[in-house]
């Protein structure tokens, strides 16, 4: 049963590009987060999804940021016009149910230069 | 404004030491984790406390949940090398799906 995939692992990108960001949960998993770090750093919330539905949004920034969990397919965030203070890294972690254990991808190194 | 905040944020001693990390908020949590995290990677779970005075032992590491379960801390004896890394805790807050972190603590051991 492979682990959570994220890709790229890294993804370089100009000032006002585009970039998307891919997590594949672990098999069975149906719920999706996606958190933030910076150098040095904790963790921080963005959103939580479940299938197809965003339950929590709250730390996501209002504009550029959007994320979405087809019902076939990846879990993507997406990160329109991006700016140097987007780079980070980028993890999802997926689980089965709500109670179950959280397992995290290695995460996309986003780098806007 | 930080809901977990962890001390020290970062920690270099010699092998061979003790060390304690603590994670402290004024929130309420149902349950609070320990996740160590290698550069590069994504955090990896070490525990789960549930129960307000919970105490739970892995190996060298001793993990303790306050009575009131607001905060926690990891204890390790005979620190070694292999032992360096981020720690992270994180909490659900009562009522919330989602998951919280502290900031990390750093720890490096010295040969």
């Amino acid at each position: 049963n492979a682990g959570v995939m994220q890709n790229p692992r890294h993804l370089v990108r100009r000032r006002g590009q585009e970039a998307r960001l891919r997590c594949s949960p672990m098999k069975g998993h149906s719920h999706v987060y996606w958190y933030r770090q910076l150098p040095e750093e904790g963790l921080k919330f963005m959103v939580y999804l479940q299938k197809e539905n965003i339950i929590d949004e709250s730390g996501m920034p209002k504009e550029r940021f959007s994320a979405e969990f087809p019902k076939e397919g990846p879990s993507i965030l997406r990160i329109q016009q991006v700016v140097r203070g987007d780079s980070a890294a980028y993890f999802c972690a997926t689980r089965r149910g709500e109670a179950e254990k959280l397992f995290f991808g290695s995460g996309t190194q986003l780098s806007v230069l | 404004t930080q809901l977990l905040e962890q001390s020290p944020q970062f920690l270099s001693i010699q092998e061979g030491e003790n060390l304690t990390v603590y994670c402290n908020s004024s929130s309420v949590f149902s349950s609070l984790q320990w996740y160590r995290q290698e550069p590069g990677e994504g955090p990896v779970l070490l525990v789960t406390v549930v129960t307000g005075g919970e105490v739970k032992k892995l190996k060298r590491l001793t993990f303790q949940f306050g009575d009131a379960r607001k905060d926690s801390s990891l204890h390790i004896t005979a620190a070694q090398t292999g032992d360096t890394g981020l720690y992270l805790c994180a909490g659900a807050p009562q009522g919330a799906q989602k998951l919280v972190f502290g900031q990390g603590t750093r720890l490096t051991i010295n040969p």
